[in-house]
């Protein structure tokens, strides 16, 4: 079946250091989202992409970037973490024109 | 800053109650809405989606949207305690193409 995927589920992670998370649809979705989540601020919109080499910074985007070479992966990466961006993160997927997302088990960062 | 504002709650009704949770939005071009169900720990859940103005019935589930009044609820039928889970409200903005601006959620409480 189908489906999207996130790893790692967990990580802990220090100050500084560079974090990748990665995202993963077997869909064959064009457009792909990151989202945080965090208590008091419901899900916000980080980074997305309609199509391969396409990127586009959502609300949130300072401290966070990512690239898309192919269909399937979207990453996502801190550049230079901050205990600020510990959260959880949600990747999500849609079919072209399609404002359907679909979404990723998530990925619970901490940094300490 | 486009802004979809629901009320946090949490909202409490007993098993087999009719549960109402309502949301409204800034952006008075949004064309698209969705409620998402999201369980404690885990990623959020499309469970509706509508359109146009009026009522869109699915099971349990009835969407209500209301442009004029840049408002949109879900009404949960013959509530069940499986039901207990916060409800997010999306809306698309312009600006974002097919990306969604989220509420925060209602956690939803349902007692048997």
């Amino acid at each position: 079946d189908a489906e999207i995927t996130q790893s790692p589920r967990h990580k802990i992670t220090e100050t500084g250091r560079q974090v990748t998370l990665a995202c993963h649809q077997t869909w064959n979705h064009n457009n792909m989202f990151w989202y945080r989540q965090d208590l008091g601020h419901g899900l916000r919109l980080i980074h997305y992409s309609y199509g391969v080499h396409d990127t586009n910074k959502g609300e949130v985007s300072d401290g966070y970037s990512v690239s898309r070479s192919n269909t399937e992966d979207l990453p996502l990466t801190l550049e230079s973490a901050a205990s600020s961006q510990t959260s959880v993160y949600f990747c999500a997927s849609s079919e072209s024109y399609s404002h359907e997302q679909y979404f990723g088990p998530g990925t619970r960062l901490t940094v300490t | 800053q486009k802004e979809v504002e629901q009320n946090s709650g949490p909202l409490s009704v007993p098993e087999g109650a009719i549960a109402s949770l309502n949301c409204t939005y800034s952006d008075r071009v949004s064309q698209s809405f969705f409620w998402y169900r999201q369980y404690s720990g885990k990623s959020p859940e499309l469970i509706m989606s509508i359109y146009s103005n009026g009522d869109k019935e699915d099971g349990r589930f009835t969407a209500q949207l209301n442009k004029a009044s840049q408002y949109v609820s879900l009404l949960i039928r013959d509530s069940q305690p499986s039901d207990s889970a916060t409800y997010l409200c999306a809306v698309t903005v312009l600006q974002a193409g097919t990306a969604l601006i989220f509420g925060k959620g209602t956690t939803l409480s349902v007692s048997s």
